[in-house]
């Protein structure tokens, strides 16, 4: 069973400070992760993806990959209210993408 | 907007009714998607489609069954559903299955209730 394990939350962080949300998963030969945000009663939105080792940078989102700990986090910086949502992390493994069942986020004015 | 379609987006439905669930892409993809999302769970693959094949089919229910005529459309039969396949489906798309790397983009989903 390949899982991907999320901190359901709810992740309380106040306006203007750094979210972060992690993420581990247990298929060691993941190429490629990604984070979606989903508001609630709509669908997944893609915000990030990242392939590599590292630090990749989008704006105020910032997604750190670690294969060897097998670790993924996404940093939401200068966090807004309208970042509250839930992010899903999700691992790809073959042509299927494996989901957490996602942290919730809450930003609190 | 995704580029991705989904009608309709509420149905109702009892338990002997059929009804279908469609999706269309508007992102010239080769790939097409069906998830469910059931409270509390994660989002579960029920099935791939690759250039109209059915490439992945994770243990659904027969009462599920899916179609893709061309690489634009995805359907999804239901018939004799239970209460506990109420949930909200959602269909994806992507360039290409094959690829590691191509990003699945996802409609804003069926909220479908079985009676």
């Amino acid at each position: 069973q390949k899982e991907v394990e999320q901190n359901s939350g709810p992740l309380s962080v106040p306006e203007g400070a750094i979210a972060s949300l992690n993420c581990t998963y247990s298929d060691r030969g993941s190429q490629s992760f990604f984070w979606y945000r989903q508001y609630s009663g709509k669908s997944p939105e893609l915000i990030m993806f990242i392939y590599s080792n590292g630090d990749k940078e989008d704006g105020r989102f910032t997604a750190q990959l670690n294969k060897a700990s097998q670790y993924v986090s996404l940093l939401i910086r200068d966090s807004q209210p309208s970042d509250s949502a839930t992010y899903l992390c999700a691992v790809r493994s073959g042509y299927a993408l494996n989901f957490g069942k996602g942290t919730s986020l809450l930003v609190t004015p | 907007e995704t580029g991705v379609t989904q009608t309709p987006r509420h149905l109702v439905m009892g338990m002997t009714n059929k009804k279908s669930l469609k999706c269309e892409q508007h992102l010239g993809h080769n790939a097409m998607y069906w998830y469910k999302q059931s409270a509390k769970k994660p989002l579960e693959l029920m099935f791939v489609y690759s250039l109209e094949e059915r490439v992945e089919n994770n243990s659904v229910p027969s009462r599920f069954s899916p179609e893709c005529p061309n690489s634009s459309h995805l359907f999804l039969h239901l018939h004799t559903l239970q209460p506990e396949d109420s949930a909200l489906y959602l269909c994806a798309s992507s360039q290409d299955r094959g690829s590691s790397y191509n990003e699945q983009f996802f409609g804003p989903g069926t909220r479908l209730t079985v009676l």
